[in-house]
């Protein structure tokens, strides 16, 4: 059973455009919900995480979305750039246990 | 601070020899994951160690293990190796079983021919 969920599989953005990508799981022990970015040919990046006791969290132009009850978390990159064009992975950890990574989402930012 | 460091970068093997990826974690990490990455497709994960022990293994069969030794460092191995082995491998360290952030290496991409 997948324990996270992730839409859409690919989204291509124009530059200055919004990106959003979705996550859903079910677990309700989760309690660390991390961002991760990856460019080909190397390893994901840590950009941004939120734990379930706040309902946004913003850094820069990434701000995650959280909504406890539907449980779903959103990444919304704000002013994409072409630079911003990656695959990026939500995943969900419940501390003490291992993570669960969502399928990925590979983001092209056109100029 | 150093990040996560794994070695070989590329690693190129035939079809039912041994490979062995090796990891060293951020310092003071104590906690090591392996993930497999196929082209294209999400991280599958493998294994996880924490002072030494394995703490869980993903669905993968018994020809894929690993050990941690006294100072972290970790190693994976794969035994008669297949075409489908064919992947990136993934280390990640956290500073232990009690926290959240973990943080990746740059992997090895393994091939086998």
């Amino acid at each position: 059973q997948q324990q996270v969920k992730q839409s859409p599989q690919s989204l291509i953005v124009q530059k200055g455009g919004i990106s959003i990508i979705n996550c859903a799981y079910e677990n309700t022990a989760f309690d660390y919900f991390p961002w991760y970015q990856q460019f080909p040919g190397k390893g994901p990046a840590l950009l941004i995480a939120i734990r379930p006791d706040v309902s946004e969290k913003k850094e820069g132009r990434f701000t995650i979305s959280f909504n406890k009850s539907a449980k779903q978390f959103s990444l919304h990159i704000m002013d994409s750039q072409p630079g911003d064009s990656a695959t990026y992975f939500c995943a969900a950890h419940e501390t003490g246990n291992q993570f669960y990574f969502g399928t990925g989402t590979s983001l092209t930012v056109i100029p | 601070e150093a990040g996560v460091t794994q070695s070989p970068t590329h690693l190129i093997k035939t079809r039912g020899q041994q490979a062995t990826l090796r990891c060293s974690p951020i310092s003071g990490h104590t906690s090591v994951y392996w993930y497999q990455q196929a082209l294209g497709l999400g991280l599958q994960f493998l294994l996880w160690y924490d002072e030494g022990e394995e703490r869980n293994r993903g669905n993968f069969p018994p020809r894929f293990s690993g050990r941690q030794f006294p100072n972290y460092s970790s190693e994976l191995n794969v035994n008669a190796l297949e075409l489908e082995d064919s992947a990136l491998y993934l280390c990640a360290s956290m500073k232990g079983i009690a926290y959240n952030e973990q943080f990746f290496g740059p992997g090895t991409r393994l091939t086998v021919l």
